[in-house]
């Protein structure tokens, strides 16, 4: 258990769907953090925010929207997702955002692993 | 462009023997590198860090070597056990970007 937790474990949506993303965490860290990890690629980061405010948009498509109502919560809001979206989404977070998506003392949930039909 | 890379997908090796996983990067410019294990079913877990002024660091069963000359980063593990089967990853850092590797499969065979 690193602290932080990821909701739901598994997703399966249609491409026409509209489904959140919820990352919790309880460890007082400032930063937290959005990754996409596909099969046989890097990891790579999607969004950073830092005391509630997003300091990192990594290109992502518009069909991914974040939301970090506090420095505990963040989510990822998706909505007419493409099959190639299918990935796990990893949040992590740090004390915090010395280094833009190379946190020190990084603690990542478990991930969503999202697969869209 | 910047990449980190790993030379080895994948590696095996004998329970209590050590194990070495490399990783060579581009940028010069990086101050900060930092190892991380996946197990699966789980998100990376942080294992060690160092920093660009520094040539070695040792944790617990694990070493990190940087060599700034060559721009590559090992992780050794001594004494492997099964436990450390996982994918590991080396990311670097840079003042705002960070950049993260392939991965290295590591299988502990009893």
């Amino acid at each position: 258990e690193t602290g932080v937790t990821q909701t739901p474990r598994h997703l399966v949506m249609g491409m026409t769907n509209k489904k959140s993303l919820k990352c919790e965490q309880h460890l007082g860290h400032n930063a937290m953090y959005w990754y996409k990890q596909s099969a046989k690629k890097p990891l790579e980061l999607m969004f950073v925010y830092n005391f509630k405010e997003q300091t990192e948009n990594n290109s992502v498509p518009s069909r991914f929207s974040p939301e970090c109502p506090n420095s505990s919560h963040l989510f990822l809001h998706l909505h007419t997702l493409q099959p190639e979206d299918s990935a796990l989404y990893l949040c992590a977070s740090s004390q915090d955002q010395r280094f833009f998506g190379g946190p020190t003392e990084a603690f990542f949930g478990q991930g969503t692993r999202l697969t869209v039909v | 462009g910047e990449s980190v890379g790993l030379h080895l997908p994948t590696l095996s090796v004998q329970e209590g023997d050590n194990s070495i996983i490399n990783c060579a990067y581009s940028n010069s410019a990086s101050d900060y590198f930092i190892w991380y294990k996946q197990e699966s079913g789980k998100g990376p877990q942080f294992i060690i860090d160092i920093r660009s002024n520094m040539d070695k660091r040792q944790g617990q069963r694990v070493t990190v070597l940087l060599n700034k000359t060559v721009k590559h980063l090992s992780l050794q593990i001594a004494a492997t056990q099964p436990g450390d089967s996982a994918v590991y990853f080396c990311a670097e850092a840079n003042a705002g970007k960070s950049t993260f590797g392939d991965g290295t499969t590591l299988t502990v065979k009893p």
